[in-house]
């Protein structure tokens, strides 16, 4: 079936330095992919998005690009802020009744 | 456009007691998911529908879990009984008919604590 792995957190980084959050996904088809953000006591929600292979989301300073040949979709942000430290998944939504699959989670930790 | 709203929003009960949860999805939308969030287990999807019709019921846990949808305007998910092992943020979301490119659009939750 389809999978996410992301990297276990939690990361902490200190204000205005660069961010990478790996994600790989094994998938049937062609799925289209997900990043999305959890604030502490809120629902999850989306941060950007990729649906074809080469696509570049960005949303906020960050991006994330679709590598269909390392079945890949890291994310980035060049300088984090202490507003930024939150849970960040991936995902991906494929087949014909669009099932959707999650990651783990990764915890950012952003210190001034 | 109010979201998927969600209650209540935390729930405090004894075990062996029914809890019922509920979730009214975005006008128009026509995917419902529900799903669990532990620190041990992460983010768990229990049940989905598409137009109302359940689709994939194979994570709900057991059968003390039963999830309906009505109409399209309403979902609930009841534990019955309850037990200390489903405390947990419950997640309701929904989705659009633009395929595989839709993304979900989750609720704020339903903190339960089973005492």
């Amino acid at each position: 079936g389809d999978s996410v792995t992301q990297m276990e957190g939690p990361v902490t980084l200190s204000e205005e330095a660069f961010l990478t959050i790996n994600c790989t996904y094994t998938a049937t088809g062609y799925p289209s992919l997900f990043w999305y953000v959890q604030y502490p006591g809120e629902g999850l929600q989306l941060l950007l998005k990729a649906t074809k292979a080469d696509d570049k989301g960005s949303n906020k300073g960050f991006e994330a690009t679709y590598r269909k040949e390392t079945t890949s979709f890291h994310l980035e942000k060049g300088s984090v802020q202490v507003s930024d430290s939150a849970v960040y998944f991936c995902a991906l939504r494929s087949g014909g009744y669009q099932k959707v699959t999650f990651g783990i989670g990764t915890k950012l930790q952003v210190i001034p | 456009d109010a979201g998927v709203i969600q209650s209540p929003r935390h729930e405090v009960t004894e075990m062996g007691q029914e809890v019922t949860l509920r979730c009214k999805p975005i006008s128009g939308h026509d995917y419902l998911f529900w799903y669990r969030q532990t620190m041990m287990r992460g983010l768990e999807l229990l049940i989905y529908f598409n137009n109302n019709v359940p689709i994939d019921d194979s994570g709900m846990p057991e059968d003390r879990f039963s999830a309906k949808m009505p109409n399209a305007s309403f979902s609930t998910l009841k534990i019955q009984p309850s037990e200390p092992r489903d405390s947990a943020v419950y997640f309701c979301a929904s989705s659009d008919i633009d395929g595989n490119n839709s993304p979900l659009h989750f609720g704020n939750g339903t903190r339960l604590t089973v005492t």
